[in-house]
């Protein structure tokens, strides 16, 4: 199994829809992260999780509603999105307190909201 | 000042040359540093960590200037495979938990 893996790899949702994207991590991490990759701009923070709890959140739309139930798994829940949301979503994890907190992403969910 | 800032490039550089990048954090507590490279349509993997006496993998060189607070990677010889861009990032500690946070990316295209 790979590290982080993240499903779906693809979504196409309408502006009324509601989906949710899933992350789970096997490297018994206790950080997790969703990021947000638009074309050609870089990645940008979203959420991050620290042993369950949200530690922070970058100014997101509500209409971005992350869940962590444990610390293997992430999910964000999207509805009432909007066009300009399609990009590519990546979710990471990392070791909370070691000194060397290398992250390790998903191969990410490319979103297209139609 | 942001958190960690990189030239976005794009850095056109010919088969075999050596090429540079450095990257800047702001916060003087961070204790780790990483190089990753994206692929276009692909998730960032790490390429090599960055430890305070400098390392060295193959053609890849990295370097950590915490009196200036900059790390930097060089790499020599080139190669078209190499083309691809460059994610600074840094670790920074506070409020109890270590965050990983990225820099905008150096985009390198290595030129036949």
């Amino acid at each position: 199994e790979t590290g982080v893996t993240q499903t779906p790899r693809h979504l196409v949702m309408g502006m009324t829809n509601k989906k949710s994207l899933k992350c789970e991590q096997h490297l018994g991490h206790n950080a997790m992260y969703w990021y947000k990759q638009s074309a050609k701009k870089p990645l940008e923070l979203m959420f991050v999780y620290s042993l369950e709890e949200r530690v922070e959140n970058n100014s997101v739309p509500s209409r971005f509603s992350p869940e962590c139930p444990n610390s293997s798994h992430l999910f964000l829940h999207l509805h009432t999105l909007q066009p300009e949301d399609s990009a590519l979503y990546l979710c990471a994890s990392s070791e909370d307190q070691g000194r060397n907190t290398e992250a390790f992403f998903g191969q990410g969910t490319r979103l297209t909201v139609v | 000042r942001k958190e960690v800032e990189q030239d976005p490039g794009p850095f056109n550089v010919p088969e075999g040359a050596t090429v540079a990048f450095n990257c800047t954090y702001s916060n003087s507590a961070s204790q780790s540093f990483f190089w990753y490279r994206q692929d276009c349509r692909k998730e960032p993997k790490l390429l090599m960590s960055v430890y305070s006496s400098g390392n060295e993998d193959g053609r890849f060189t990295a370097q950590l200037n915490r009196a200036s607070q900059y790390i930097s990677l060089l790499i020599r010889d080139s190669k078209l495979s190499d083309s691809a861009t460059y994610l600074c990032v840094v670790n920074p500690y506070g409020g109890g938990y270590q965050k990983v946070t990225f820099g905008t990316g150096t985009k390198l295209q290595v030129i036949p």
